[in-house]
C-alpha cells in the first residue's frame, strides 16, 4: 500500500515560475524525504526533512513539514526546463523502531515550460 | 564506484517464461531493496536484503517471484511463469547501514514488458 499521496497528480508551469507540490500521508513518520524521477530512470534523493523540523532549503528547495497534519510541501522556486520530472515523497514509518522501509505516494508530474 | 548497476535495462518475454534481474548496489551498502513501478503510481516495496539475509517480503511478491542476495554482494530477483500484469520498472536501491535516515540510492530500473 503507498502511505502517501502526492498533489496535484500534474502540474505544468513556465521557466521561472515556482513550484509546488504537496504530500499527505497516514502514519507517524521518523522523517520524509523527497525524490525526483525523470522519465524512465531511476529515482534521486533531493531532501529530507526530519519530524521534529518544520522547514528545510537546500537551493532552490524548500521542504515544509506539518506532522499534526501529516503533510508536507516541496517548493521549487524559480523553476528551469531540466526540473521536468516526476516528484516522489516518501517515508519510513515509525514502527518498532525499524526505519528500513522506504514507502512511496503516487508522485507529482512536473512540466516546465521554457 | 559508479552508483547502483541493474541489468538488463529492458527485457521483453512472452508469457510464461523465467526472467532475472540482476542489481548491482554500491559496494559499501549493505542494504539493498527491490521495488516495482506501474506507469503513473510510485514505486512500491517488494523486498529488503541486510547483507544476505531477506528480512522482509511483500504481498505483492507472490510465489513465482524469488529474490537472493548471495554473500550480500548483488542481487537477483526471478520472476517464474510471467504473466502480463508483471509488465512494470523493476527498481533496485541500496542504503548504507544508516546513522540516522536511511536514504536510498537507486539504480536506473530494469523494464519488463510481458506479452
Amino acid at each position: 500500500s503507498q502511505q502517501g499521496e502526492e498533489d496535484p497528480q500534474a502540474l505544468s508551469i513556465q521557466e521561472g515560475e515556482n513550484a509546488t507540490m504537496n504530500c499527505s500521508y497516514k502514519t507517524s513518520i521518523n522523517n520524509l524525504q523527497w525524490y525526483r524521477q525523470n522519465s524512465g530512470r531511476g529515482l534521486v534523493h533531493l531532501i529530507l526533512i526530519r519530524s521534529n523540523e518544520r522547514e528545510k532549503h537546500s537551493g532552490r528547495l524548500r521542504v515544509t513539514l506539518d506532522t499534526s497534519k501529516k503533510s508536507s510541501s516541496l517548493l521549487i522556486t524559480a523553476s528551469r526546463a531540466a526540473d521536468t520530472a516526476s516528484y516522489f515523497c516518501a517515508t519510513d514509518a515509525r514502527s518498532g523502531g525499524s526505519n528500513y522501509k522506504l514507502t512511496f505516494g503516487k508522485g507529482t508530474l512536473l512540466t516546465v515550460n521554457p | 564506484d559508479t552508483g547502483v548497476s541493474q541489468d538488463p535495462r529492458h527485457k521483453i518475454t512472452k508469457r510464461g517464461q523465467n526472467v532475472t534481474f540482476r542489481c548491482d548496489p554500491i559496494s559499501e551498502h549493505n542494504r539493498l531493496y527491490w521495488y516495482r513501478q506501474t506507469l503513473g503510481q510510485g514505486p512500491e516495496f517488494l523486498t529488503y536484503f541486510q547483507n544476505e539475509a531477506q528480512l522482509e517480503k511483500s504481498r505483492l511478491l507472490s510465489d513465482r517471484f524469488s529474490a537472493e542476495r548471495p554473500k550480500g554482494s548483488f542481487s537477483t530477483l526471478e520472476i517464474q511463469r510471467t504473466e502480463q500484469g508483471d509488465s512494470a520498472m523493476y527498481l533496485c536501491a541500496s542504503s548504507p547501514r544508516p546513522t540516522g535516515a536511511n536514504v536510498l540510492t537507486f539504480g536506473a530500473g530494469s523494464r519488463l514488458t510481458v506479452l
